[in-house]
Formats: structure tokens, C-alpha cells, sequence
């Protein structure tokens, strides 16, 4: 089955303790991406990668890292999480071609509380 | 820079009543627009799109038309049923790459 998964899909932190949300794709899809979701901002892009050893800042970057060493893997890291980093975050992936209609695919989500 | 504004929620209907979520845009060119759906507990999954002024993406009974002169996205469907509860964004993407602008998100609520 194609799918995008996501571990864990549930986190309690504290702040100030390094953590690492995983991603991972079975589609072979070149782009990849991370999102937070908050009430009333919509999904917000943190980091996106565009293929192996490709990354490059979204939207709202700041407290994040992301590395891509493999093309299925993409996972976010928060070297030092901080209360405001309190989410929902997606991953996506979707392939690169056909420029027009390609659509992104949604792993199930991460909450994460950092108290 | 570009953005999308949806009406807020929570829309609440009854079953069956006519459904239409708005959807306005900004954007410095001629962006692709689609509709994601996140049901509970679940990821956004594509609802709908266009890629061109006057396309109609349509899928599952909703439909939106790409309206290039009010820069409008609007989602409708005829008849809503209770499992379409859900929270909708509506999406644009410009130029090279992949990324997407959403909008807030709108929470519809449909009961029987």
C-alpha cells in the first residue's frame, strides 16, 4: 500500500530535550516535506527537500533541522524544543513531474506537546 | 507574497442542505488551486483541483471553479451528507517545485 508514515504519532517533551520525528514514503517521490498545523494558521511548510541531499527552508524554519539522506526518509529534528513548538506536524511527499497536477500525499500527523 | 483566505468555521448544515466554503486568493502569478479534506484523526487527502482560469475540479459531489477575474476557488457541493463532517483547506501552488500555500482551514459540521 502507498503511504507516507510518521512516527511517533503522539509525543509528550519537555523543553530543552532533543527529539526526532520520523517520515518515511514507499512511493519513490523525489519531494518531500514537513508541515506544522495550527488552529486558525492552516499548515504552515517548515522544511521541504526536493531529492536526496536537497533541502531548503519553508515557511517557518526556525527550531528546526531536517536531513535527507535517503529518498524515502525525511526526518524533522528539534534540537532544543521550546513550549511554542507545541503542534500538529504532517509530512508529504509527491513526485516531481508533470508540473501541473501532481498532488502531495499526507502521512496521519505527529502531535506534539512540549511542556 | 501569496496567500489564500477562507471563510472561518465552524460551518454547520443539516443533512442535505447546500454547501459553499469561500475561497479567495493572492498570488503574483497564475497558481494551481485544489481543496484538501481532513477528516478526524487523519492527514489531508486531495479533495479536488484546477490547474487554469475556468477549470472545474469536481470529485465525490463537490466542485470548484477556478475564477481567474475574482481570484476565487469556491468549494460547493448540492447535498451534504453527515460523513462529509470534516475540515477543509483550500491550497494554491506557484512556479517550480512543489510547495503549497493554505489557507486557515473551515470546519464543517453536518448533522443528520
Amino acid at each position: 500500500e502507498a503511504q507516507v508514515t510518521q512516527n511517533p504519532r503522539y509525543l509528550i517533551t519537555v523543553t530543552g530535550k532533543k527529539l526526532t520525528v520520523t517520515c518515511s514514503q514507499n512511493m519513490n517521490h523525489e519531494y518531500m516535506s514537513w508541515y506544522r498545523q495550527d488552529p486558525g494558521l492552516g499548515l504552515r511548510q517548515i522544511y521541504y527537500s526536493m531529492n536526496v541531499e536537497v533541502t531548503d527552508k519553508g515557511d517557518v524554519p526556525e527550531g528546526y533541522k531536517v536531513s535527507r539522506k535517503e529518498k524515502r526518509n525525511f526526518p524533522l529534528i528539534l534540537e532544543s524544543p521550546s513550549p511554542n513548538q507545541t503542534s500538529l506536524y504532517f509530512c508529504a511527499s509527491s513526485p516531481i513531474r508533470d508540473r501541473t497536477t501532481y498532488e502531495q500525499y499526507f502521512g496521519p500527523g505527529t502531535r506534539l506537546t512540549v511542556t | 507574497g501569496d496567500s489564500v483566505t477562507q471563510m472561518e468555521g465552524p460551518v454547520t448544515l443539516s443533512e442535505e442542505a447546500f454547501l459553499t466554503i469561500n475561497c479567495t486568493y493572492t498570488a503574483t502569478g497564475y497558481p494551481s488551486l485544489f481543496w484538501y479534506v481532513q477528516y478526524p484523526g487523519e492527514g489531508l487527502q486531495l479533495l479536488l483541483k484546477a490547474t487554469k482560469a475556468d477549470d472545474k475540479g469536481s470529485n465525490k459531489g463537490f466542485e470548484a471553479t477556478y475564477r481567474k477575474e475574482t481570484t476565487s476557488f469556491h468549494l460547493e457541493k448540492g447535498s451534504v451528507q453527515v460523513s462529509d463532517s470534516a475540515v477543509y483547506f483550500c491550497a494554491l501552488r506557484l512556479g517550480a517545485g512543489n510547495m503549497l500555500t493554505f489557507g486557515g482551514g473551515t470546519r464543517l459540521m453536518v448533522k443528520p
